[in-house]
């Protein structure tokens, strides 16, 4: 089975500087990855994802994340964050031949942008 | 544009009164998904149909019940809420198990509070 760890429950940065969120999964088998953000009292909305290809992955609002096979590792990265970046960034999982296994979670990081 | 709507945004019940939350979708996707997700915590699968297929996680009390009349539709019922079942209620679809071709989609949530 598929396990998901954020490193990191919380994370604080300071506006304009640099931030990495970390996500390490275990899986036998090879997996897809995402990116997942959650404002306040909104649902998820996905940032980015790692399929297949290319390791560098690159998603919206100036995120992106690489895919480390031999670390297991998945981490997500922006060079200069935003107030509006304030929010929680889940790390899910996923085989690719998922059959009836739905999407995997980490517990969250919370990203808080300090002006 | 297609999404998925939930409604209501919140909902406040009354302890032991039954309420239900829904969840419609314009995507026309076969999986539809009803997670938990208490404060501060990842997001907890409930149960998932593939069409009118239902999947209930084992660990899902009996209190927690859903219904799929259509391919646009899906509600999830609490017979009995209790103080435990405050959280942020969240549906989600996708076309096919393959949650990586195709993703997730969420809608805003249902923030449920017990009093």
């Amino acid at each position: 089975a598929q396990s998901v760890t954020q490193l990191d429950s919380q994370v604080p940065v300071f506006e304009e500087a640099p931030v990495e969120l970390r996500c390490n999964y275990s899986s036998s088998v090879s997996v897809y990855l995402f990116w997942y953000v959650q404002y306040p009292n909104q649902g998820l909305q996905l940032l980015l994802k790692y399929l297949s290809g290319s390791t560098l992955v690159k998603g919206i609002n100036g995120f992106e994340a690489e895919f480390n096979k031999s670390q297991t590792s998945f981490h997500l990265r922006k060079p200069s964050v935003h107030i509006s970046d304030t929010a929680e960034y889940f790390c899910a999982v996923s085989p690719p031949n998922s059959g009836n296994t739905p999407l995997v979670f980490g517990k969250g990081t919370r990203l808080s942008v300090i002006a | 544009d297609a999404m998925v709507i939930q409604n209501p945004r919140y909902q406040v019940t009354q302890f032991g009164k039954p309420v239900t939350l829904s969840c419609s979708q314009t995507l026309n996707h076969n999986v539809m998904y009803w997670y938990q997700q208490k404060s501060s915590q990842a997001p907890k699968l409930l149960f998932h149909y593939y069409d009118k297929d239902f999947n209930n996680e084992a660990d899902t009390p009996d209190n927690f019940q859903s219904r799929r009349p259509n391919t646009s539709f899906c509600f999830l019922d609490i017979r009995s809420p209790g103080l435990g079942d405050a959280a942020m209620y969240l549906c989600a679809t996708s076309r096919d198990w393959a949650a990586g071709d195709y993703g997730y989609t969420f809608g805003s949530g249902t923030r449920l509070t017990v009093v």
